[in-house]
């Protein structure tokens, strides 16, 4: 397996504009995570999913922000407007499971997110 | 995927010693911890876990100790190498997950 995925590594935008990040998670993981890190904030969690479907998005810092995971294979998170605030790097991690053994989370290489 | 930058703790060792890591956490109704470790360019990578039932566990080279008493917990690399170069950090989680700033480990040939 290639590991979990992320696009676009890099992503430069203007205020104002939205912005989407993509993620596959290894296959056959039933739980997917959005990160975001900071050099202020460090890494935070922004949401999570169980075979598709939120479970906690209670991270997620505004309405502006938003995640969705039609498929197993498969999730977004979107960001709209996007501000300069939102500059970071965004890491998304798939596991097994959420607690028990294989709960170990894999991250992906992360997409550096500046809006300018 | 740079973690951080200039405010992160610091630890320099020479090759070879042993480094001691360590991490406070702040709920202690926190049942279960991950160390990570995180190198330039790269996402976190799981290191070793550890339940709140267990007070240490033990893995290839690494070592994470845990006091409740205290909401301290500590992840220990025997004979670092310079790989072993990175940032680390704690997370704890009960319900949700989160994570400590983080320290950076500097290996020195």
């Amino acid at each position: 397996d290639a590991g979990v995925i992320q696009s676009p590594r890099h992503e430069v935008t203007e205020m104002g504009q939205e912005v989407t990040l993509r993620c596959k998670p290894i296959s056959g993981h039933d739980y997917l995570f959005w990160y975001r890190q900071t050099m202020m904030r460090g890494l935070e969690l922004l949401i999570y999913f169980n075979n598709n479907v939120p479970i906690d998005d209670s991270g997620m810092p505004e309405d502006r922000f938003s995640a969705k995971m039609p498929n197993a294979s498969f999730s977004t998170l979107k960001i709209q407007p996007s501000e300069p605030r939102d500059s970071a790097v965004y890491f998304c991690a798939s596991s097994l499971e959420i607690s028990g053994r294989d709960n170990e989370q894999f991250f992906g290489p992360g997409t550096r997110l500046t809006v300018l | 995927g740079e973690s951080v930058g200039l405010h992160l703790p610091t630890l320099s060792v020479q090759e070879g010693d042993n480094s001691i890591i360590n991490c406070a956490y702040s709920n202690s109704a926190s049942d279960y911890f991950i160390w990570y470790k995180q190198e330039s360019g790269k996402g976190p990578q799981f290191i070793i876990d550890i339940r709140s039932n267990m007070d240490k566990r033990q893995g290839q080279r690494v070592t994470v100790l845990l006091n409740k008493t205290v909401k301290h917990l500590s992840l220990q690399i025997a004979a670092t190498q310079p790989g072993d170069s990175a940032v680390y950090f704690c997370a704890e989680i009960s319900g949700d997950m989160r994570f400590g700033a983080g320290t950076r480990l500097t290996v020195k040939p």
